[in-house]
């Protein structure tokens, strides 16, 4: 079972770049890395997923190094409107896992304030 | 997202008493999770299905049990509640393991 550390709280400027890390020392070779977004009240919302190296999409890179201990939200010119809860769950991949012994683990999230 | 819905939105209840929370969803997907989340604690998973014939317990099954009716619905149940099970509970569903969940809006539960 994969555990993850994030930071408890970070702060940043509307305008900056926004870098969160999660650490994941034991996750499986079958382990995939996503991220989601929690706005007060709302249930997570999909930000990005990837399994090594880098990843990009339209909101987000994720980075991940060889080893795949870590990895890291990168948040491109953040807005206030990006203030929320950021999540980082490592669980078992596709068809290569076992059926049924199937474990999300979800970190206990960073809690991301922007300031105007 | 209206492709997940939950039932009720609240709900207060006395210890002791029976309460059925329950998960609908149009996006054909085969797999539904239940989550918890309690303040400071994050998400954390209670049961999961894969199929209409498959149920799996999560980090923290005690007090709770499933049911999917179909594939579109799984209903979360609380035998007797008791006030640690306060709560606010997600419903989400994907299409395969580690893609994306999309989530429900919640349910706030408070067992008094």
């Amino acid at each position: 079972l994969a555990k993850t550390t994030q930071p408890i709280s970070m702060d940043s400027y509307e305008g900056q770049e926004v870098n969160i890390t999660c650490s994941h020392n034991n996750i499986a070779t079958n382990d995939y890395i996503t991220w989601y977004q929690q706005f007060p009240s709302q249930g997570p919302r999909f930000i990005i997923q990837g399994y090594k190296t880098k990843v990009t999409n339209e909101v987000a890179s994720l980075f991940i190094p060889a080893d795949r201990k870590s990895s890291t939200l990168s948040l491109p010119r953040v807005s206030l409107s990006d203030t929320a809860v950021y999540y980082c769950l490592v669980g078992a991949a596709g068809e290569a896992s076992n059926f049924g012994n199937e474990k999300l683990t979800f970190g206990t999230g960073t809690r991301l304030t922007i300031i105007p | 997202d209206a492709d997940v819905t939950q039932t009720p939105r609240n709900r207060i209840t006395k210890t002791g008493k029976r309460i059925m929370l329950e998960c609908s969803q149009t996006k054909g997907h085969d797999r539904m999770y239940w989550y918890r989340q309690d303040p400071g604690l994050g998400l954390r998973l209670i049961y999961y299905s894969f199929d209409v014939k498959d149920i799996n317990k999560g980090e923290i099954s005690d007090g709770y049990s499933v049911s999917r009716q179909a594939q579109a619905k799984f209903s979360l149940s609380l035998e007797s509640a008791i006030p640690n099970q306060t709560a606010l509970y997600f419903c989400a569903t994907s299409e395969y393991r580690d893609n994306e969940q999309f989530f429900g809006p919640g349910t706030r539960l408070t067992v008094l």
